[in-house]
């Protein structure tokens, strides 16, 4: 019944390991995002995807690689972490000309040591 | 670029009536958005507002001045679950992203 689902739920690790967080959606959407809400809550978009195309890459560190296999998943490695990456990232999908109603995944509280 | 300003943290009392606002900048502006955040929890999608005036919804109603460049969401009847963080987000013709304010805490007591 999930809507949009992200594993792991938390995550923590060393400075300069590398780690990927996984995202899949059952909404039948086309387009799936990325977010990182830091410690002051304030959520910023990372990437976007429609039909497992990029078309939204804002300026994140080349260290994150988001990855879209199909149009349902979208993943984020992340290389060498390092002690600002911790947050919680989001993961989002919508259908395509909705892109106001956002479906949120719950979240992977990320904590690098 | 887009700017979205609110104000941080309030505290009101079950039954009452809140006011939460929201102004932005942007360019070529597509929409408001309001997205309820319970603490812990993804956000959700509450309403939103691309023409001017006054969107109701229940026990949350959402008012637009694009001239202004200002929002707000008012909550009414409130209740014990209403406490989470608002988010305003506005999105601009062009293109799929939403950019988000931080948020405005709302702590509901007895």
């Amino acid at each position: 019944d999930t809507a949009v689902s992200q594993t792991p739920k938390y995550l923590v690790t060393q400075m300069g390991n590398d780690k990927s967080i996984k995202c899949e959606q059952n909404l039948g959407h086309d387009t799936m995002y990325w977010y990182k809400q830091d410690s002051k809550k304030f959520l910023k978009i990372m990437f976007s995807y429609n039909n497992k195309e990029l078309i939204i890459n804002e300026t994140v560190p080349n260290r994150f690689s988001p990855k879209s296999p199909d149009k349902a998943h979208l993943n984020l490695h992340i290389n060498s972490l390092e002690l600002g990456d911790s947050a919680v990232y989001f993961c989002a999908s919508s259908h395509q000309g909705k892109s106001y109603e956002q479906y949120f995944g719950p979240g992977t509280r990320l904590t690098v040591t | 670029g887009q700017n979205i300003d609110q104000p941080t943290e309030m505290t009101a009392t079950e039954g009452a009536i809140v006011q939460i606002n929201c102004t932005y900048q942007t360019s070529g502006f597509n929409g408001l958005f309001w997205y309820q955040q319970h603490a812990g929890e993804a956000p959700t999608f509450l309403s939103y507002n691309v023409l001017d005036g006054l969107e109701e919804k229940g026990r949350f109603s959402s008012f637009l001045s694009r001239s202004k460049g200002y929002s707000y969401l008012l909550l009414k009847e409130l209740q014990m679950k209403d406490s989470a963080s608002y988010l305003c987000a506005v999105s601009a013709y062009g293109n799929n992203r939403l950019a988000f304010g931080k948020g405005n805490q709302v702590v509901v007591i007895p």
